[in-house]
């Protein structure tokens, strides 16, 4: 059964350090999302991308994180310059329609500790 | 704004007792309701949902919910739990009519215990 792919599935790094998060999406979807958890918290969306550009975007999503599908499987989310905060586990998920009421499938995960 | 919250963050049961996980929901309008259950070092994986029709939905693995508008609750049941539901699971609301990409508004997750 196709299913959505993240790597790493932990990446340690330093305040201040570019990371950038990798995720597979199912081969015929269309629709990709992020999403983040911080430990003890709610998971919580970060972003939606569709037809090469972002199609809606939370307040948590600023200048330093961008989204990029460099090569029509890969699905990136990038933090510029990480901070403290920025610690959390990062959901990668795709879908082949947009709808409120489509599933989503998710990946497993990347755990990003920033020390 | 949408939001979600879920009773008790942990839910300890016996095997073949009854699975009560609570859900309730803010929205404006009755909005699209979803059940994911994250099992240890995977993905979410969808439950159940509901957008129209019957509100009693029928999930994977035995699972049901009960839409009830005038309580905004999506409860979440199954009648004999099983070891192997022993897992974290989030409710998650989205739509209609506002956001059209399909975001997805989470509780807070309850982790369920199976004790044998």
């Amino acid at each position: 059964e196709p299913e959505v792919t993240q790597t790493p599935s932990h990446q340690v790094t330093q305040m201040g350090q570019e990371v950038i998060l990798r995720c597979v999406p199912i081969s015929n979807h269309l629709y990709f999302y992020w999403y983040r958890q911080i430990l003890g918290q709610k998971v919580e969306f970060l972003v939606s991308f569709y037809n090469n550009e972002i199609s809606e975007k939370s307040e948590i999503f600023d200048d330093q994180f961008s989204v990029e599908r460099p090569d029509g499987s890969n699905f990136t989310l990038k933090i510029r310059s990480t901070k403290l905060e920025d610690s959390a586990m990062y959901f990668c998920a795709s879908s082949p329609r947009v709808s409120s009421y489509n599933e989503q499938f998710f990946g497993p995960g990347t755990r990003l500790t920033v020390l | 704004a949408q939001s979600v919250t879920q009773l008790g963050s942990h839910v300890s049961v016996s095997e073949g007792a009854l699975v009560l996980l609570r859900c309730n929901y803010s929205s404006s309008v009755p909005p699209y309701l979803f059940w994911y259950v994250q099992y240890p070092n995977q993905g979410l994986q969808l439950l159940l949902k509901y957008t129209t029709g019957a509100t009693l939905v029928k999930g994977i693995n035995g699972f049901e919910a009960e839409f009830k508008k005038s309580e905004t609750s999506f409860h979440l049941t199954k009648p004999s739990a099983h070891m192997s539901d022993a897992a974290e699971y989030f409710c998650a609301v989205s739509g209609p009519g506002g956001t059209s990409y399909g975001k997805l508004t989470f509780g807070q997750g309850t982790i369920l215990t199976v004790h044998p």
